[in-house]
């Protein structure tokens, strides 16, 4: 298996620009989850899918920020318009969670945006 | 909410000595729990969990984890340390309610010297 696959692995922008982050989850997977990784934050838990909808969107920063899965093996993390402060490297990672049952995540290589 | 710390920001070892990072935890009921390994410009690794049963979980490379819930602990362990595991090492708590998502902490640098 190839794993979570993640393009671009890096991406520099300019302040204004749109943003697209690609993922395609581990084949089988139900989960889907998009975090994000600063030195100064840490790893914060954007959003997540299950089944293709999202559930959990709370840590999505603000409006600029939008994510979808329009399939099982694509998900998209869009920024519109890109500041400075969204600098970081995001993460894809997919899971199978059966009912009860509690798996681990599987993390792609994740994306370092830059934007300037 | 649950909720995961890490109380060390680095631990330095010695090659070959035993090394321990710890994690104690926070959640309402039976906790699901994780430790993944990120290295350098890479994402994180999965390295064990713990969901039931023996309180000594074995993982990858040579990695263990006790549980310890009178003291709401879950340590990662290695008897003896190897450069090559110098690393980020996250501990993370799944909300047992059924909840998909994790809860990581705020990461521990383990440094390992010869």
């Amino acid at each position: 298996d190839a794993g979570v696959i993640q393009s671009p692995r890096h991406e520099v922008t300019e302040m204004g620009q749109e943003v697209t982050l690609r993922c395609k989850p581990i084949s089988g997977h139900n989960s889907l989850f998009w975090y994000r990784q600063t030195m100064m934050r840490g790893l914060e838990l954007l959003i997540y899918f299950n089944n293709n909808v999202p559930i959990d969107d709370s840590g999505m920063p603000e409006d600029r920020f939008s994510a979808k899965m329009p399939n099982a093996s694509f998900s998209t993390l869009k920024i519109q318009p890109s500041e400075p402060r969204d600098s970081a490297v995001y993460f894809c990672a997919s899971s199978l969670i059966p009912s009860g049952g509690p798996y681990e995540q599987y993390f792609g290589p994740g994306t370092r945006l830059t934007v300037t | 909410a649950q909720s995961v710390a890490q109380p060390e920001d680095q631990v330095n070892v010695a090659e070959g000595n035993p090394l321990t990072v710890k994690c104690t935890y926070s959640v309402s009921g039976n906790p699901y729990l994780f430790w993944y390994v990120q290295y350098p410009n890479r994402g994180l690794q999965f390295l064990l969990k713990y969901i039931t049963g023996d309180n000594l979980v074995k993982g990858s490379y040579g990695f263990e984890a006790e549980f310890n819930k009178s003291q709401t602990s879950f340590h990662l362990k290695k008897p003896s340390a190897l450069v090559s595991d110098s690393a980020l090492y996250f501990c993370a708590v799944r909300d047992p309610s059924g909840a998909s998502k994790l809860t990581f902490g705020t990461g521990t640098r383990l440094q390992v010297t010869l």
